[in-house]
């Protein structure tokens, strides 16, 4: 596709329930990010893969957090026994960029806005 | 701590006028600042960056001012549209990092 695509776009949990959120990047980008953002707030990062490597996962909130890239294009978030502080918008982005090159921005899906109740 | 401020959450701005979104920041390390559009159940949007060498960085209708004694930036829409209506962004790089700090946005609405 052209764009970042995830899925899905609305998902809603039972409290302890187990998540998994998907990202297709965009054909060809190296660089893959995760991101969440609560009600009213900027995104904040989560993790960042470079093809396969997950570079950078400082972010992660906790260990119930767990993201994988196995083949270098597409990223699951999985999120296990979820809690309500976890509803948010978790967003996606790729860049075709290697290495410290942000300056030009990169391209975010829509999103999977999740909501546990 | 939040790196990155936007202490404005929202700002009403007539057609054709000039919009001016602030952002501050305090981590002397960031390189980089750009800035994001995010529509309604969309993905941010990039729009334009500045490096922490430079003062100005223009783009069309958006221009991106640096001030780094004062840690703080600006963005600049002129003139605005009414397509311009959406939150907006400031975020952050720091060199050698990947991720991005962003700031809380500001609701831009651009009235007729």
């Amino acid at each position: 596709g052209a764009g970042v695509s995830q899925s899905p776009r609305y998902k809603v949990a039972k409290r302890g329930q187990d998540v998994a959120l998907r990202c297709d990047p965009i054909s060809g980008h190296v660089s893959l990010f995760w991101y969440q953002q609560a009600l009213g707030q900027g995104p904040e990062f989560l993790t960042y893969f470079q093809n396969e490597a997950q570079l950078d996962k400082s972010g992660l909130p906790s260990d119930r957090f767990f993201a994988e890239r196995p083949e270098g294009s597409v990223s699951t978030l999985k999120i296990q026994r979820t809690q309500q502080e976890d509803s948010a918008v978790y967003l996606c982005a790729s860049s075709p960029i290697r290495g410290s090159s942000l300056r030009y921005g990169y391209t975010f899906g829509s999103g999977t806005r999740l909501t546990v109740v | 701590d939040q790196q990155v401020k936007q202490n404005s959450p929202s700002l009403s701005v007539q057609e054709g006028r000039i919009s001016i979104l602030n952002c501050d920041y305090t981590n002397s390390m960031f390189d980089y600042f750009l800035w994001y559009k995010k529509y309604p159940a969309e993905g941010p949007t990039f729009l334009i960056s500045i490096s922490s060498i430079k003062d100005k960085n223009e783009d069309g209708r958006f221009t991106v001012f640096l001030n780094k004694s004062a840690k703080h930036l600006s963005l600049h829409i002129v003139p605005s549209q009414p397509g311009d209506s959406a939150v907006y962004f400031c975020a952050a790089t720091i060199q050698g990092a990947q991720k991005l700090v962003f700031g809380q946005g500001t609701r831009l609405t651009i009235n007729p």
